[in-house]
């Protein structure tokens, strides 16, 4: 189907474990985010690309890694999870800029 | 970074009046604007977009841009329960690239 999914939905994981959230868009989007979103806190951008091989850190990227082999994927790695790292995160998309991003599902991530 | 900021919710309106949401941003070269509606356990999805000021009208929506008071707005008109939900406002503060930066929210329910 055409869009941006975002796998698995739910994930319970054990702190220090490595955990990867998949993000898959068919679009063919320049433009991939991921955002966590917590009580209090919104939405805050964790890294972004601009094309495939070019990411950037976004206001709260510690404890994450991303990586764009390919434009219709951008899986983020938490290297060693933290119980602070209990959230739920958004992928998300967008053409060109200035146009609006679109959302996958989300991930309800907690870390135990 | 810069801020996006919105009304404090939560905001409880009844069946068939005028629901208005207010944001105001930080960054005076911000050029684009978006309103999402997220329900409680789903993604943030696009509900408007404005980009020049004054007002931009879809259906029972209106969005209002004044980037002079850095300010944009959202009116429900004839609010229904279906209406009932968050309200995420964001600014693209980045003129050559994508940089959202989300507002916190503004809980929306509408009363029978």
């Amino acid at each position: 189907d055409a869009g941006i999914t975002q796998s698995p939905r739910y994930k319970i994981t054990e702190t220090g474990r490595q955990v990867t959230l998949m993000c898959h868009q068919t679009w063919s989007h320049s433009y991939m985010f991921w955002y966590r979103q917590d009580l209090g806190h919104g939405l805050r951008l964790i890294y972004y690309s601009a094309a495939a091989d070019i990411t950037d850190k976004g206001e709260v990227p510690d404890g994450y890694v991303v990586s764009r082999s390919k434009t219709e994927n951008f899986p983020l790695t938490l290297e060693s999870a933290t119980r602070s790292q209990t959230s739920v995160y958004f992928c998300a998309s967008s053409d060109s800029d200035s146009t609006e991003a679109f959302f996958g599902q989300g991930t309800r991530l907690t870390v135990v | 970074q810069k801020e996006v900021e919105q009304n404090s919710g939560p905001l409880s309106v009844p069946e068939g009046a005028i629901a208005s949401l207010n944001c105001t941003y930080s960054d005076r070269v911000s050029q684009s604007f978006f309103w999402y509606r997220q329900y409680s356990g789903k993604s943030p999805e696009l509900i408007m977009s404005i980009y020049s000021n004054g007002d931009k009208e879809d259906g029972r929506f209106t969005a209002q841009l004044n980037k002079a008071s850095q300010y944009v707005s959202l009116l429900i008109r004839d609010s229904q329960p279906s209406d009932s939900a968050t309200y995420l406002c964001a600014v693209n503060q980045d003129n050559y690239g994508q940089n959202f930066v989300f507002g916190p929210g503004t809980r929306l329910s509408v009363l029978p």
